[in-house]
């Protein structure tokens, strides 16, 4: 089985600044992981994943989150913040094999941004 | 692509009716999952189906909980007999899945948003 935990509930930053909503996973197979966004009222949109390579991932929208096995997380960084990435944001993971691929999802952190 | 639709987007009901909700996942995507995503949560996952055989329902998935996708399209889920617990966003999600294996990128609708009175 695999469990996500998101450490910061809520994480306010003001606009342009630098942000980080962390993630870690516990897993006894290996995992692909994932980041989505979701809007209010809104399904949720993947910004970016990790399957194998480059541990470091850019997505969507100026997103990056870089993999660290050693420390299973996943965290996920935006150098800039805009008004418009105010949202709730999910890590998530799935088993190389079996399970037909569904995702465990950590409980969420909400990103807020003031100006 | 019309991307994942789902019907109602809010359905407020009595305790005890019965309610029923409908996916319409993106045509060309084998697998169609459903999730159940209570506030402050993080989606839960139901049930998944590769084409239309349903290959895993979660523990989560009590007796009044039925879902089907009978010519592997589009999918219900029906809840019987709905408790206040029952209230939460019932999220639908399409993947492709190739036959190598390897993993398909989930596309999720908006979701149908069920309040029981």
């Amino acid at each position: 089985a695999q469990s996500v935990t998101q450490l910061d509930s809520q994480v306010p930053v003001f606009e342009e600044a630098p942000v980080e909503l962390r993630c870690n996973y516990s897993s006894s197979v290996s995992v692909y992981l994932f980041w989505y966004v979701q809007y209010p009222n809104q399904g949720l949109q993947l910004l970016l994943k990790y399957l194998s390579g480059s541990t470091l991932v850019k997505g969507i929208n100026g997103f990056e989150a870089e993999f660290n096995k050693s420390q299973t997380s996943f965290h996920l960084r935006k150098p800039s913040v805009h008004i418009s990435d105010t949202a709730e944001y999910f890590c998530a993971v799935t088993p190389f094999t079996g399970g037909g691929n569904k995702l465990t999802f950590g409980t969420g952190t909400q990103l807020k941004v003031e100006l | 692509d019309t991307g994942v639709s789902q019907n109602p987007r809010h359905k407020i009901t009595k305790r005890g009716q019965n309610v029923t909700f409908r996916c319409d996942p993106i045509s060309e995507h084998n697998r169609l999952y459903w999730y159940r995503q209570t506030l402050g949560q993080g989606p839960e996952f139901l049930t998944y189906f590769q084409n239309e055989a349903q290959l895993e329902k979660s523990r989560l998935l009590s007796d009044r909980f039925s879902a089907e996708r009978p010519k592997g399209s589009f999918s219900t889920l029906e809840i019987q007999r709905t408790e206040q617990g029952d209230s939460a966003m019932y999220l639908c999600a399409s993947s492709l899945a190739g036959r190598r294996g390897g993993v398909g990128e989930q596309y999720f609708g908006p979701g149908t948003r069920l309040t029981v009175t």
